[in-house]
């Protein structure tokens, strides 16, 4: 059974870093790979980031490249987004989710980032 | 990017009743290995979305037979064949044929 946990949100201030993490179990670590989405506070879906679990393969949405980086420790089952360069507009419920080619077959709980000063 | 359009994006239903969302993306969602990458959640107040189709058509295990899915190119429907309380929530199709991966606005399906 697939399973996600993220973690790491919190308060930050305007401009300032936070890095969220996202623990898998319950699958083979080492096919397809990770997306993040997020949702602001009473709006709807936006798709953020997507790495491959190797590293090979990464996207991001034009609204957080070059500030969002994506990474992952293998040997701990782990994926991390960096987050840099932080404004009120990335204050969002932040969910990573399984890939499976072309879809998303499982999410996790989600983790809050709010940015505030 | 694709935008996708889903409407209405408030549907009153009365229980029993059938509902439909129609979604439209901007380019085809035709990939080219022939798969169309178009997926319809459903987020339940409070909660984490929940996939119940993928690929147009393709119903997920323990998704109730009252939800189907149709359409192709960009074009595309989710269908419940009579609503009930628990289905009351948010629906979004999302297309992961092109990057970036786009959704689409949600609709808001409620109980008369």
């Amino acid at each position: 059974q697939v399973h996600l946990v993220e973690s790491g949100g919190g308060v930050v201030q305007p401009g300032g870093s936070l890095r969220l993490s996202c623990a898998a179990s319950g699958f083979t670590f080492n096919k397809y790979g990770i997306h993040w989405v997020r949702q602001a506070p009473g709006k709807g879906l936006e798709w953020v980031t997507f790495m491959r679990y190797d590293g090979g393969d990464k996207h991001y949405a034009d609204s957080v490249k070059g500030r969002f980086t994506m990474s992952t420790d293998n040997s701990k089952n782990t994926l991390y987004l960096q987050m840099d360069s932080l404004s009120t507009e990335d204050t969002a419920v932040y969910y990573c989710a399984n890939d499976q080619r072309g879809t998303i077959d499982h999410w996790g709980q989600g983790t809050l980032v709010t940015v505030s000063s | 990017d694709v935008v996708m359009t889903q409407s209405p994006l408030s549907l009153p239903v009365t229980l029993g009743q059938p509902a439909s969302i129609s979604c439209r993306s901007s380019q085809s969602l035709v990939y080219g290995d022939g798969n169309t990458y178009l997926t319809w959640f459903q987020q339940r107040p409070g909660q984490s979305p929940r996939r119940l189709i993928y690929k147009v058509s393709n119903r997920d295990s323990g998704v109730p037979d009252r939800f189907s899915g149709s359409g192709s190119g960009t074009d595309f429907t989710l269908k419940i064949s009579r609503v009930e309380a628990e289905d009351v929530g948010i629906y979004y199709c999302m297309q992961g044929t092109h990057w970036s991966w786009t959704f689409g606005q949600g609709t808001k399906v409620e109980i008369k």
